[in-house]
């Protein structure tokens, strides 16, 4: 399977501990982008990098999320004192650049989908 | 700002029939693409279709087409002969495209129905 890939699918997680989610894109895209998923809402972004570079950030993304896409292959995102209202699925997805700014095709990982107790 | 409305929580169809399901959008760029996604209970998030702002045609992959009418601000994705496996949640998102920002914009989603 050539696809976007997460791990772990699962974390159940107690209230203040830190957790860690790791990203592989498809291999040659060097678009990579987060985003966060609640309950009976569509995903709502929160970062994007261009190879290693972190180019946009949401203001979702508070002082306790830190992702890093350190080769620009696979990233991590990483929430530090995890709260209970950032229980969620969390989505990678990646594209390739394309010649026409704008036309480039998000494609989506299964999600990794956190509990904070 | 950009915005993505769906306004059917959700819809239900019948094998074989054909469905549409809404979106309109708001956006003062006046380049963008519209994607289509559908999201199995399993979770992940499929694509499905997209269309691009200025694109001439309706956009149409298999089964699926998209009726884009740009003066009405409205992106409707049309299933053609519905399946049992098109039961899912569908999304509809936007990007900007002058704005350099990448991130897509979706809406909350339509649960799609298939009955046999």
């Amino acid at each position: 399977d050539t696809g976007v890939s997460q791990d772990p699918r699962h974390k159940i997680t107690k209230r203040g501990q830190n957790v860690t989610f790791r990203c592989d894109p498809i291999s040659e895209h060097n678009r990579l982008y987060w985003y966060r998923q609640t309950l009976g809402q569509g995903p709502e972004f929160l970062t994007y990098f261009q190879n290693e570079a972190q180019l946009e950030k949401s203001r979702l993304l508070s002082d306790r999320f830190s992702a890093e896409r350190p080769k620009g292959s696979f990233s991590t995102l990483e929430i530090q004192r995890t709260e209970q209202g950032d229980s969620a699925m969390y989505l990678c997805a990646s594209s390739l650049m394309g010649l026409r700014a704008g036309t480039d095709t998000q494609y989506f990982g299964p999600g990794t989908r956190l509990t904070v107790l | 700002a950009q915005k993505i409305t769906q306004t059917q929580p959700g819809m239900f169809v019948q094998e074989k029939e054909a469905v549409t399901l809404d979106c309109t959008y708001d956006t003062s760029d006046p380049s963008y693409g519209l994607f289509w996604y559908k999201q199995p209970s399993s979770g992940e998030m499929i694509f499905l279709i997209y269309q691009g702002s200025y694109d001439q045609q309706n956009a149409t992959e298999g089964r699926y087409s998209l009726n884009f009418q740009k003066a009405r601000k409205s992106a409707n994705l049309v299933i053609s002969a519905s399946q049992l496996g098109d039961s899912a949640m569908y999304f509809c998102a936007m990007r900007e495209t002058n704005t350099g920002f990448q991130k897509l914009v979706f809406g909350t989603g339509t649960r799609l129905l298939v009955s046999p």
